[in-house]
Formats: structure tokens, C-alpha cells, sequence
């Protein structure tokens, strides 16, 4: 079946520095969503892209959709330590119904 | 309300017993999703209802866990039996699942299950 790589798994930085994150699938997909994850929270919508080469930013956020349609990736830009937590990407396609396929998520961890 | 809740916000039950997990949807969402999330894991997807029927039921684990879903509205998650292997977060999330070309959902905080 469909299957997502998101990598790395986990990343400790420190504090002011970019982040850099990525999805990959072996399959097409008609939308990528990035979401974040708080501790004993359910996931938040970050970013949704809808077409391919689609750049786009929210606040200190970027993400791309990739032109290949297999892949994306999400940026978070001078990090400060709210942005603790775990982050998945979502690809989805349309093949009758909706599927949505998670991948295992990016565990950020930032030192003041 | 304003977002997907869910019901309760944790149980602790005993290895063998039957428990429920309720989901209440954001008011207008058509389509209803479960999901399993281990400790330190992915969202594992169980399965999804567009209006109360269940058009995917194939991330169910076993026949031990069952889901059902009452008109457009809530959702009720039902494991029996229960298993140390169960607990994890269950987490539901809903959608407009338009016709269109995107189906964002929207989560609620999730039930953690604890099974001893």
C-alpha cells in the first residue's frame, strides 16, 4: 500500500536556528498537509498545498509541494522553543473516496 | 461545538474488559476518521465514516474493535476484550470531505487508553 517517509525523526536544535523536514511516497498525491502535534494534544493543521509546486508560507512556516507530486517539505525559520513537538506530514489522493496517508512524524526538540 | 471532541480524555481499564471512546464531530462535518497513535508512533488510520456509513473499515486491527456512527453526528469506537498491546491515543478527526479536490481534517485531543 501507500506508504510516506518523513525524515528525519527527530531533531534537537537550538534555539534561533532554521529547521528543515521532508516527506517523500512512491506515490502521487493530490494534496500534502503538514500538521503539529503538542504533548497530549490531537494534531493541528499547519499548512495545506493543493498543487504542485506550490510554495506556501505561514508566519515563520514554509512548505512546498513538490513538483513531482511525491513529496514535500516543511521549514520553520529562526525556531523558538513553543515550536517543541512532533510534526506529520499528510499526503492525499482521490480515488473515489478520500485517502489519507500520515507519515511517523518529526519529533523537534529546541534548546533555549 | 467549536472543534472535535472526544470522550473520555483517558481510561485505565483491566486486561479482558470492554470499553467505548466517544468522538463529537465538528457540527456539519460529513466524514468521521479513527486513528490508533502508539507511544512515540505515527497516526495508524482505523477507519472512516462519510455520513453513518463506513465505506473503509480496513485499518481495524481485529474483530475485537468495532466503530459505528449515528447519522452525521457522533461516533462511539468500541474495543472488547481489551489487550495490553491496545493502549495508545485514539484520536478522531472530521471533514467537510467535499467533492472537491481536498479533505482537510480536524482533530480532537484524543482518549488515552491505557490497558493494565
Amino acid at each position: 500500500g501507500q506508504q510516506l517517509n518523513q525524515s528525519p525523526q527527530s531533531m534537537f536544535i537550538q534555539e534561533g536556528e532554521d529547521v528543515s523536514m521532508n516527506c517523500t511516497s512512491s506515490s502521487i498525491f493530490n494534496t500534502w498537509l503538514w500538521y503539529k502535534q503538542d504533548p497530549g494534544e490531537g494534531p493541528v493543521l499547519l499548512i495545506a498545498l493543493y498543487k504542485a509546486g506550490e510554495l506556501t508560507s505561514n508566519g515563520r512556516l514554509t512548505a512546498q509541494f513538490g513538483i513531482t507530486r511525491k513529496d514535500s517539505f516543511l521549514n520553520i525559520s529562526a525556531s523558538i522553543p513553543s515550536d517543541v513537538g512532533i510534526y506529520f506530514c499528510a499526503g492525499q489522493a482521490y480515488t473515489g473516496g478520500f485517502k489519507t496517508i500520515f507519515g511517523a512524524g518529526t519529533r523537534l526538540f529546541v534548546k533555549a | 461545538g467549536a472543534g472535535v471532541s472526544q470522550s473520555p480524555s483517558n481510561k485505565v481499564t483491566e486486561k479482558g474488559k470492554d470499553v467505548e471512546l466517544r468522538c463529537d464531530p465538528i457540527s456539519g462535518h460529513t466524514a468521521l476518521y479513527w486513528y490508533r497513535q502508539r507511544l512515540g508512533q505515527g497516526l495508524e488510520f482505523l477507519i472512516y465514516f462519510q455520513g453513518n456509513s463506513a465505506p473503509d473499515k480496513s485499518g481495524l486491527p481485529s474483530d475485537r474493535f468495532s466503530a459505528e456512527r449515528t447519522g452525521e453526528s457522533v461516533s462511539t469506537l468500541t474495543i472488547q476484550r481489551t489487550q495490553q498491546e491496545d493502549s495508545a491515543v485514539y484520536l478522531c478527526a472530521s471533514s467537510l470531505a467535499g467533492t472537491g479536490t481536498t479533505d482537510t481534517q480536524y482533530f480532537g485531543p484524543g482518549t488515552r487508553l491505557t490497558v493494565l
